[in-house]
């Protein structure tokens, strides 16, 4: 099993381009996630989706839109890029157990800058 | 509201010493979760534990071991005879029942010197 799988490992894009970072799960996980990291802040959850067709807002949300076509795949886009949005971004991934809460798998992380 | 704090930044040890990484937590839920996660110098993120509130044991797993006190709402991670390889920022993470959202704290950077 490859896990969780993000691309790309790193990115720089303009403020105001488009772009969409890649997160897959071979582990047949109904739960996808994608946090940001930023230097002292620890990881703040964006989006979650518990199964395909499904996804909500995360603490920090705004900028950033996410769709669920399948099981497997969970995108993450910026819309308009902005500085504020210069990341490190990680994709995860669990089962959902009865109560919550199982352990999430996480994917090695994109470093994007925005410049 | 959920809240971790981990009010150690950065913590320097020399080889072979003890460790404790503290973490508070606040939750208004009787039942959650706690996670310990250590992400080393290479950027992973790699799961250690996962402790429910009302499991109040005490873990030991090889020389790393977990203290959870919830008079305290504490869930402290003691590295015994710590090892360069040691050296990472250690994230504790809480997630209330019957949702996945992890509520991390700001990490702890562990600096282990030979």
């Amino acid at each position: 099993n490859a896990g969780v799988t993000q691309t790309p490992k790193f990115q720089v894009l303009k403020t105001g381009q488009s772009m969409t970072l890649q997160c897959a799960q071979d582990m047949n996980h109904e739960y996808m996630s994608w946090y940001r990291q930023d230097p002292g802040m620890g990881l703040r959850l964006i989006h979650y989706s518990v199964g395909a067709g499904i996804t909500d807002q995360g603490e920090v949300p705004n900028g950033y839109n996410v769709s669920r076509s399948t099981t497997e795949d969970f995108p993450l886009r910026l819309l308009s890029a902005a500085p504020s949005q210069t990341s490190v971004y990680f994709c995860a991934s669990s089962y959902l157990l009865p109560g919550g809460a199982g352990e999430q798998f996480f994917g090695p992380g994109t470093r994007l800058t925005v410049l | 509201a959920q809240k971790v704090t981990q009010a150690q930044t950065e913590i320097s040890v020399v080889e072979k010493e003890d460790v404790t990484l503290d973490c508070v937590y606040e939750t208004r839920d009787t039942t959650y979760y706690l996670f310990w996660y250590k992400q080393p110098p290479s950027g992973e993120l790699v799961f250690l534990i996962r402790r429910n509130s009302f499991d109040e044991q005490n873990e030991i797993s090889g020389r790393y071991s977990w203290n959870f006190q919830k008079s305290t709402s504490s869930f402290n991670f003691t590295i015994t005879a710590s090892q360069v390889v040691d050296s990472a920022v250690y994230f504790c993470a809480l997630s209330e029942a019957n949702t996945d959202k992890l509520i991390f704290g700001t990490g702890t950077r562990l600096q282990v010197f030979p």
